[in-house]
Formats: structure tokens, sequence, C-alpha cells
């Protein structure tokens, strides 16, 4: 019952290092979502999927990239991170449609710090 | 525009006493509404969920909310805090295609002893 797993949990990179966040989910939801949270803004959306090669721009898209090439995979990138890409992170999962059983399940988030 | 209120950042109770945490939704159809609790350090837990039907809703660790459409308001309660339920609630909509997930900004409790 791994749920969604988001890897790594921390890194520390420089201004204009790259790196990917990966996420996977084993419950072969459709949808999937990449969330970031910072102090008194709550969670942001920045890109999602709602199925395998399908990506869109959330609210906060800028200076990322997804990818999803397999459906139980959902990867971030940074080309260039910048300071103000400190934050934690999080993904979700779900499953297509609004019934009461297709809440979203997150994982434990990753806590990038960019200096 | 959708949009989620949660007009109190911090909130601070006795163990025992009972707890209102607010929430406002702006939505043009159909809310779908959460409650999330999240620890320090942890993840997005669920506490419950609003889909349609008994607007009361029961939820885990004894929380309940009350869905009142006239005041688009979606308030989390309970009726006897624990010092374990200090945490940060957030409250959350379904937004537009993809079922996207529109937060508050949350509300940070902390439990006196």
């Amino acid at each position: 019952n791994a749920g969604v797993t988001q890897t790594p949990k921390f890194r520390v990179l420089k201004t204009g290092q790259s790196m990917t966040l990966l996420c996977a989910q084993d419950m072969n939801h459709e949808y999937m979502y990449w969330y970031r949270q910072d102090p008194g803004m709550g969670l942001r959306l920045i890109h999602y999927s709602v199925g395998e090669g399908t990506t869109a721009k959330g609210e906060v898209p800028d200076g990322y990239n997804v990818s999803r090439l397999k459906k139980q995979n959902f990867l971030l990138g940074l080309e260039s991170a910048a300071p103000s890409q400190t934050s934690v992170y999080f993904c979700a999962s779900k499953w297509r449609g609004q019934t009461m059983n297709t809440e979203a399940f997150f994982g434990q988030g990753t806590r990038l710090t960019v200096v | 525009a959708q949009s989620v209120t949660q007009p109190d950042i911090h909130i601070t109770v006795s163990e025992g006493a009972s707890l209102e945490l607010r929430c406002n939704y702006s939505y043009g159809a159909t809310p779908y509404l959460f409650w999330y609790v999240q620890s320090p350090g942890q993840g997005l837990q669920l506490l419950l969920k609003y889909f349609s039907g008994d607007t009361l809703v029961q939820g885990i660790k004894g929380f309940e909310a009350e869905f009142k459409r006239s005041q688009s308001s979606f308030n989390l309660r309970k009726p006897s805090v624990h010092w374990s339920d200090a945490a940060e609630y957030f409250c959350a909509l379904y937004t537009g295609g993809g079922n996207k997930l529109t937060f508050g900004t949350g509300t940070q409790l902390k439990v006196e002893l």
C-alpha cells in the first residue's frame, strides 16, 4: 500500500541548477497533480495531468515543466532553479470523476531549498 | 472566479474546548468540498468531504463539517479538542476540468494544555 510516493524527500540546489522531482502512484489513477506549498499561501497548483501523455498548466506554472510518459509517474522539472522556487512540493493523484470515492491522495512532500 | 477563504490564520483553543474553523467558498457550480489536516513536516490527510446529500458531514478523528449553500460556507467543527489536534487545517474545493483542488490559505490550530 505505497499510495503516492515522492522522490526525493529533501534537496538543496544552487541557483541555476536543474533537477527532477518524481511522483509515483500505484493506484492506477488517471489524474495527477503537482502543488507547491508556501507559508501563508496554502497549496497552489503548478501543473496537472488527466492521463498518460497529457499535461496542463495550473495556477503557477512558470519555471517548471512536467511529463507523464507512464500512467503511474508524473515528473516535475526545474530547468534553472531560482530562490523563489524554495518550497515544499506535493504530488497528488485521483480517479477521474467527481463521485464520493474520488478524492485526491497526497504524497509526503519534497522540501526543496534553492540557495 | 473560484476561491476558498479561510478567514482565521491562527486559532488557539484550550484542550477540551470546542472548535470551529471557518471556510467560505466562491464557485459558480455545485461545490465539492474537502477539509485536510497537515501535521508539522507531514503530508495532507483527508478529514472529510462533501459531495451532495446530507449537509452535515462526519469525518475522521471526531470532526464534522456543515455545508451551508446560502452562506457559501463549509465550517469544520469538533466538540472537544485534543492536544494531538494541533496542526494546520486546509479547506479545499474541486474546480474546473481535471478536478483541480483550490485550497484556502490554511488555519494553524494551537491547543493549550
